[in-house]
């Protein structure tokens, strides 16, 4: 079955790095866009950009460009988003989400805390 | 940038009675290449991530309940809940995808309660 496992929670300091990992599995991995949506504690849900996987082409909201990278690894399909310059505010739920139009499979979500 | 809207932001109702939430694009979400509207709906419990109910806006995805119905087009949309259950209670929301300008937006979610 289609499964999207994620890394695990991290704690930053403001004005730090994350980079957080989609691993994928149970289907052609390079046949589905890779989204990357994150929720801010008791807040709805943001998407942040998706990457083709088998092209490595990206797509970023406007509010996380030059902030956002996302990157792959085919051999071990695997997804993965990095964020620069970590401030208070992207304390969140980031998630990972296979879909080009609609998300039909989530990954569990990786917990960042950005406190100083 | 195409923004979603949803009403209301929360609601109640009655076990076995039906659940309206609606959905409002700032612009139409039709394509006319493959004439379907690019509007998905998602159904939130706390502790998980969001489950995929019903894309192009009316298609209901695999084993959802057909309790769960989808309509609308180009702004307009709505999801309705027939025969509301315990399990039902959840943060809905729906997500339109648009190739101009490209990207995904969220609604801000409906929390659905029991009354």
């Amino acid at each position: 079955q289609v499964q999207l496992v994620q890394s695990g929670a991290e704690v930053k300091k403001p004005g730090a790095s994350v980079k957080v990992s989609c691993k994928a599995s149970g289907y052609s991995f390079t046949s589905h866009d890779v989204n990357w949506v994150r929720q801010a504690p008791g807040q709805g849900l943001e998407w942040m950009g998706w990457m083709n996987p088998n092209s490595g082409d990206t797509l970023y909201a406007r509010k996380f460009q030059g902030r956002v990278t996302m990157t792959r690894n085919t051999s071990i399909t695997t997804a993965y988003m990095e964020v620069r310059s970590l401030r208070s505010e992207d304390t969140a739920l980031y998630f990972c989400a296979r879909g080009n139009h609609d998300f039909d499979s989530w990954g569990q979500g990786t917990l960042v805390t950005v406190s100083s | 940038d195409i923004v979603m809207t949803q009403s209301p932001d929360s609601l109640a109702v009655s076990l076995g009675e039906r659940a309206t939430i609606n959905c409002k694009s700032s612009q139409s979400v039709f394509s006319n290449s493959n004439n379907q509207n690019y509007l998905a709906w998602y159904q939130q419990k706390p502790g998980q991530p969001p489950k995929l109910l019903l894309y192009w806006a009316s298609t209901r995805e695999s084993g959802v309940p057909d309790r769960f119905s989808g309509s609308g087009s180009g702004t307009d949309f709505t999801l309705t809940i027939n025969s509301l259950q315990a399990e039902d209670v959840a943060v809905y929301y729906c997500q339109q995808y648009h190739s101009s300008p490209p990207g995904h937006t969220f609604g801000q979610g409906t929390k659905l309660e029991i009354k």
